[in-house]
């Protein structure tokens, strides 16, 4: 099973930054990693994902360690609208494995 | 683009009925996958199809769940009899590529539909 491991949950002030740290020790090295969120009452959305070389978007940015056993997902402003349970994910043939994921908690 | 539709949002049923879930995915997406979420399990990937084809089932619990694509905008998950532990959000999830090593294209995920099975 491909399994990644992330704290149960975290804290943040609004307008500070986030770094989500996520284990994937058992990563292939041409498996992507994939990171999702999922809002209270609602499907997981797409946040980023990565391969070997850091990664941004409009959402977030990925840095992804030289060994690519570790990666971290950075929020560079946590606002309110960001607290939600943060999935790390590597694939599992065609699957995704989702884990428990941290539980982001953000405090104005 | 309205996203991943699921009907309905609600369900609530008696042990013993038949419930049909309902998905219509993003157009020009080849992959349809149904999860299941509950706090004791979390996500688990039910079944997935590609260009309408059953690819792998082998989440589904048991014989009861069922699954069908007839067409590329139109998916349905069915249990018959239902049962309590059947209670739970499923979601629905289209993509244009599959998860596989090479994968670069998102999951997209409807808002799920929460089945209570009295």
């Amino acid at each position: 099973d491909a399994k990644t491991t992330q704290p149960n949950s975290m804290e943040s002030n609004e307008e500070e930054p986030v770094h989500l740290p996520c284990n994937h020790s058992t990563i292939s090295g041409t498996d992507y990693i994939h990171w999702y969120r999922q809002l209270p009452s609602q499907g997981p959305e797409y946040v980023i994902h990565g391969l070997t070389s850091n990664v941004n978007n409009r959402m977030a940015s990925l840095a992804i360690a030289e060994d690519r056993k570790s990666s971290t997902l950075i929020l560079h402003r946590a606002t309110l609208r960001d607290a939600a349970v943060y999935y790390c994910i590597q694939p599992y043939g065609q699957n995704f494995v989702f884990g428990p994921g941290t539980r982001l908690s953000v405090l104005p | 683009d309205a996203g991943v539709i699921q009907s309905p949002r609600h369900e609530v049923t008696e042990m013993g009925q038949e419930v049909t879930l309902r998905c219509k995915p993003i157009s020009g997406h080849d992959y349809l996958f149904w999860y299941r979420q509950t706090m004791m399990r979390g996500l688990e990937l039910l079944i997935y199809f590609n260009n309408n084809v059953p690819i792998d089932d082998s989440g589904m619990p048991e014989d009861r769940f069922s699954a069908k694509m007839p067409n590329a905008s139109f998916s349905t998950l069915k249990i018959q009899p239902s049962e309590p532990r059947d209670s739970a959000v499923y979601f629905c999830a289209s993509s244009r590529t599959g998860m596989g090593s090479s994968y670069n294209s998102p999951l997209h995920f409807g808002n799920g539909t929460r089945l209570t099975v009295t």
